[in-house]
Protein backbone atom coordinates (compact mmCIF):
# COMPACT_ATOMS: atom_id res chain seq x y z
CA UNK A 1 0.00 0.00 0.00
CA UNK A 2 1.26 3.34 -1.20
CA UNK A 3 1.47 5.81 2.12
CA UNK A 4 3.21 9.13 2.28
CA UNK A 5 3.56 10.91 5.59
CA UNK A 6 4.09 14.43 6.04
CA UNK A 7 5.34 16.24 9.77
CA UNK A 8 7.44 19.23 10.61
CA UNK A 9 4.40 21.32 10.71
CA UNK A 10 4.21 23.93 13.13
CA UNK A 11 3.32 27.43 13.95
CA UNK A 12 6.03 29.65 12.98
CA UNK A 13 6.47 33.88 13.30
CA UNK A 14 7.16 35.66 9.81
CA UNK A 15 10.44 35.97 8.55
CA UNK A 16 10.48 32.34 10.08
CA UNK A 17 11.80 29.15 8.45
CA UNK A 18 10.75 25.80 8.84
CA UNK A 19 11.25 22.21 7.09
CA UNK A 20 8.59 19.67 5.88
CA UNK A 21 9.22 15.88 5.76
CA UNK A 22 7.58 13.44 3.87
CA UNK A 23 8.15 9.67 4.81
CA UNK A 24 6.98 7.37 1.37
CA UNK A 25 6.28 3.64 1.87
CA UNK A 26 4.80 1.28 -0.51
CA UNK A 27 5.97 1.95 -4.02
CA UNK A 28 9.49 2.62 -5.64
CA UNK A 29 10.19 6.00 -4.56
CA UNK A 30 13.46 7.21 -6.68
CA UNK A 31 11.18 5.86 -9.28
CA UNK A 32 8.66 8.89 -9.32
CA UNK A 33 8.87 12.72 -9.80
CA UNK A 34 7.03 14.14 -6.26
CA UNK A 35 5.74 17.62 -5.37
CA UNK A 36 4.70 20.03 -2.47
CA UNK A 37 0.90 21.06 -2.90
CA UNK A 38 -0.72 23.33 -0.35
CA UNK A 39 -4.10 24.34 0.14
CA UNK A 40 -4.76 27.92 2.33
CA UNK A 41 -7.69 28.03 4.27
CA UNK A 42 -11.53 28.42 2.58
CA UNK A 43 -8.69 28.16 -0.37
CA UNK A 44 -7.78 25.93 -3.58
CA UNK A 45 -5.06 23.98 -4.20
CA UNK A 46 -2.01 25.14 -5.35
CA UNK A 47 1.48 23.01 -6.53
CA UNK A 48 4.41 24.70 -4.83
CA UNK A 49 7.46 22.72 -5.94
CA UNK A 50 8.08 19.41 -8.10
CA UNK A 51 11.30 17.37 -8.06
CA UNK A 52 12.60 15.11 -9.92
CA UNK A 53 13.53 11.43 -9.31
CA UNK A 54 17.43 11.73 -9.08
CA UNK A 55 16.90 15.65 -7.58
CA UNK A 56 18.60 17.12 -10.74
CA UNK A 57 15.72 19.33 -11.51
CA UNK A 58 13.54 21.30 -9.39
CA UNK A 59 10.68 23.14 -10.30
CA UNK A 60 8.61 26.23 -8.33
CA UNK A 61 5.77 28.18 -8.42
CA UNK A 62 6.39 31.93 -8.73
CA UNK A 63 4.82 32.57 -5.19
CA UNK A 64 7.57 30.72 -3.00
CA UNK A 65 10.55 30.95 -5.89
CA UNK A 66 14.09 31.67 -4.03
CA UNK A 67 12.23 31.10 -0.58
CA UNK A 68 11.24 27.65 -1.02
CA UNK A 69 13.77 24.95 -1.96
CA UNK A 70 12.57 21.31 -2.60
CA UNK A 71 15.12 18.45 -2.08
CA UNK A 72 15.05 14.63 -1.77
CA UNK A 73 16.34 11.46 0.08
CA UNK A 74 16.05 8.34 -2.09
CA UNK A 75 18.63 6.50 0.27
CA UNK A 76 15.26 7.16 3.24
CA UNK A 77 12.62 7.39 1.19
CA UNK A 78 12.28 10.79 2.12
CA UNK A 79 10.97 14.12 0.49
CA UNK A 80 11.85 17.51 1.81
CA UNK A 81 10.49 21.05 1.71
CA UNK A 82 12.41 23.75 3.34
CA UNK A 83 10.77 27.12 4.21
CA UNK A 84 12.59 30.03 4.63
CA UNK A 85 11.26 34.32 4.95
CA UNK A 86 7.90 32.68 5.87
CA UNK A 87 4.78 35.16 5.13
CA UNK A 88 1.28 34.98 6.44
CA UNK A 89 0.01 34.06 3.04
CA UNK A 90 2.36 30.76 3.08
CA UNK A 91 -0.38 29.25 6.01
CA UNK A 92 -1.31 25.95 4.87
CA UNK A 93 -2.20 22.47 4.95
CA UNK A 94 0.99 21.20 2.80
CA UNK A 95 0.69 17.92 1.32
CA UNK A 96 3.62 15.61 -0.52
CA UNK A 97 1.98 13.95 -3.53
CA UNK A 98 2.78 12.00 -6.93
CA UNK A 99 0.62 14.03 -9.28
CA UNK A 100 0.94 12.07 -12.01
CA UNK A 101 -0.10 8.56 -10.60
CA UNK A 102 -2.61 10.45 -7.92
CA UNK A 103 -0.84 9.23 -4.43
CA UNK A 104 -1.29 12.07 -1.76
CA UNK A 105 -0.25 12.00 2.17
CA UNK A 106 -2.86 13.71 4.39
CA UNK A 107 -1.01 16.85 4.66
CA UNK A 108 0.76 18.93 7.92
CA UNK A 109 -0.40 22.44 8.76
CA UNK A 110 1.98 25.10 8.14
CA UNK A 111 0.64 28.25 10.31
CA UNK A 112 2.63 31.62 10.04
CA UNK A 113 1.90 34.13 12.52
CA UNK A 114 3.20 36.54 15.22
CA UNK B 1 1.00 32.75 -16.73
CA UNK B 2 -1.33 30.09 -17.99
CA UNK B 3 -4.59 29.95 -15.96
CA UNK B 4 -6.15 26.54 -15.49
CA UNK B 5 -9.81 26.98 -15.61
CA UNK B 6 -13.00 25.18 -14.51
CA UNK B 7 -16.73 26.07 -13.69
CA UNK B 8 -17.13 27.56 -10.62
CA UNK B 9 -20.04 25.41 -9.54
CA UNK B 10 -22.18 23.21 -11.10
CA UNK B 11 -25.42 20.90 -10.11
CA UNK B 12 -27.00 17.78 -10.99
CA UNK B 13 -30.02 16.09 -9.98
CA UNK B 14 -29.72 13.07 -7.77
CA UNK B 15 -28.81 10.05 -10.80
CA UNK B 16 -28.13 12.64 -13.30
CA UNK B 17 -25.30 12.81 -15.71
CA UNK B 18 -22.87 15.73 -14.90
CA UNK B 19 -19.63 16.38 -17.09
CA UNK B 20 -16.79 18.95 -15.30
CA UNK B 21 -14.50 20.70 -17.51
CA UNK B 22 -11.37 21.66 -17.11
CA UNK B 23 -9.38 24.02 -20.10
CA UNK B 24 -6.58 26.52 -20.04
CA UNK B 25 -6.90 30.64 -20.84
CA UNK B 26 -4.53 29.79 -24.06
CA UNK B 27 -4.40 26.63 -26.14
CA UNK B 28 -5.92 23.10 -25.64
CA UNK B 29 -6.15 20.51 -23.13
CA UNK B 30 -4.18 17.25 -24.77
CA UNK B 31 -3.41 14.21 -22.93
CA UNK B 32 0.43 15.72 -22.94
CA UNK B 33 -1.18 17.74 -19.97
CA UNK B 34 -1.64 14.40 -17.85
CA UNK B 35 -5.14 15.78 -16.82
CA UNK B 36 -5.99 14.28 -13.36
CA UNK B 37 -9.10 14.66 -11.14
CA UNK B 38 -9.53 14.93 -7.74
CA UNK B 39 -12.46 15.53 -5.37
CA UNK B 40 -12.33 16.95 -2.10
CA UNK B 41 -14.75 17.15 0.38
CA UNK B 42 -13.75 19.93 3.30
CA UNK B 43 -11.04 18.69 6.51
CA UNK B 44 -9.92 16.21 3.99
CA UNK B 45 -7.60 15.72 1.45
CA UNK B 46 -7.99 15.20 -1.78
CA UNK B 47 -8.99 11.54 -3.19
CA UNK B 48 -7.92 10.98 -6.87
CA UNK B 49 -10.40 9.70 -9.05
CA UNK B 50 -8.74 10.28 -12.68
CA UNK B 51 -5.21 10.31 -13.55
CA UNK B 52 -3.69 10.81 -16.63
CA UNK B 53 -6.51 11.79 -18.78
CA UNK B 54 -9.05 8.51 -17.89
CA UNK B 55 -7.23 6.01 -15.36
CA UNK B 56 -8.95 5.45 -12.56
CA UNK B 57 -7.79 5.30 -9.66
CA UNK B 58 -7.64 2.17 -7.08
CA UNK B 59 -11.27 2.01 -5.68
CA UNK B 60 -13.04 4.58 -7.94
CA UNK B 61 -16.19 3.53 -9.07
CA UNK B 62 -16.70 3.32 -12.60
CA UNK B 63 -19.51 6.30 -12.63
CA UNK B 64 -16.74 8.84 -13.07
CA UNK B 65 -14.56 8.80 -16.22
CA UNK B 66 -12.17 10.99 -17.52
CA UNK B 67 -11.66 12.13 -21.39
CA UNK B 68 -10.91 15.18 -23.74
CA UNK B 69 -13.87 16.71 -24.60
CA UNK B 70 -13.11 19.68 -27.34
CA UNK B 71 -10.15 21.16 -26.34
CA UNK B 72 -10.80 20.46 -22.48
CA UNK B 73 -10.23 17.95 -20.23
CA UNK B 74 -13.69 16.54 -18.81
CA UNK B 75 -14.82 14.37 -15.86
CA UNK B 76 -18.23 12.98 -15.98
CA UNK B 77 -19.83 11.58 -13.53
CA UNK B 78 -23.18 9.34 -14.41
CA UNK B 79 -25.94 8.71 -11.81
CA UNK B 80 -24.54 11.06 -9.62
CA UNK B 81 -25.01 10.38 -5.83
CA UNK B 82 -25.67 12.29 -2.90
CA UNK B 83 -22.18 11.90 -1.36
CA UNK B 84 -20.63 12.96 -4.71
CA UNK B 85 -21.66 16.50 -3.36
CA UNK B 86 -18.14 18.13 -3.06
CA UNK B 87 -15.32 20.08 -4.92
CA UNK B 88 -13.45 18.85 -7.58
CA UNK B 89 -10.18 20.06 -8.54
CA UNK B 90 -7.99 19.21 -11.76
CA UNK B 91 -4.23 19.55 -12.38
CA UNK B 92 -2.51 20.25 -15.92
CA UNK B 93 1.31 19.31 -16.35
CA UNK B 94 2.50 22.40 -18.01
CA UNK B 95 5.82 22.29 -20.25
CA UNK B 96 7.62 24.23 -17.54
CA UNK B 97 7.60 21.18 -15.10
CA UNK B 98 5.53 22.67 -12.48
CA UNK B 99 2.11 21.21 -12.34
CA UNK B 100 -1.15 23.29 -12.21
CA UNK B 101 -4.62 23.36 -10.47
CA UNK B 102 -7.60 24.57 -11.77
CA UNK B 103 -9.73 26.88 -8.68
CA UNK B 104 -12.11 23.74 -8.36
CA UNK B 105 -15.93 23.38 -8.83
CA UNK B 106 -18.28 22.77 -6.41
CA UNK B 107 -20.85 20.10 -7.42
CA UNK B 108 -23.92 20.38 -5.75
CA UNK B 109 -26.51 17.28 -5.69
CA UNK B 110 -30.45 18.25 -5.66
Amino acid sequence: EVQLLESGGDLVQPGGSLRLSCAASGFTFSSHALSWVRQAPGKGLECVSVISTSAGSAYYADSVKGRFTISRDNSKNTLYLQMNSLRAEDTAVYYCANLQYGFWGQGTLVTVSS
Amino acid sequence: QTVVTQEPSFSVSPGGTVTLTCGLSSGSVSTSYYPSWYQQTPGQAPRTLIYSTNARSSGVPDRFSGSIFGNKAALTITGAQADDESDYYCVLYMVSGIWVFGGGTKLTVL
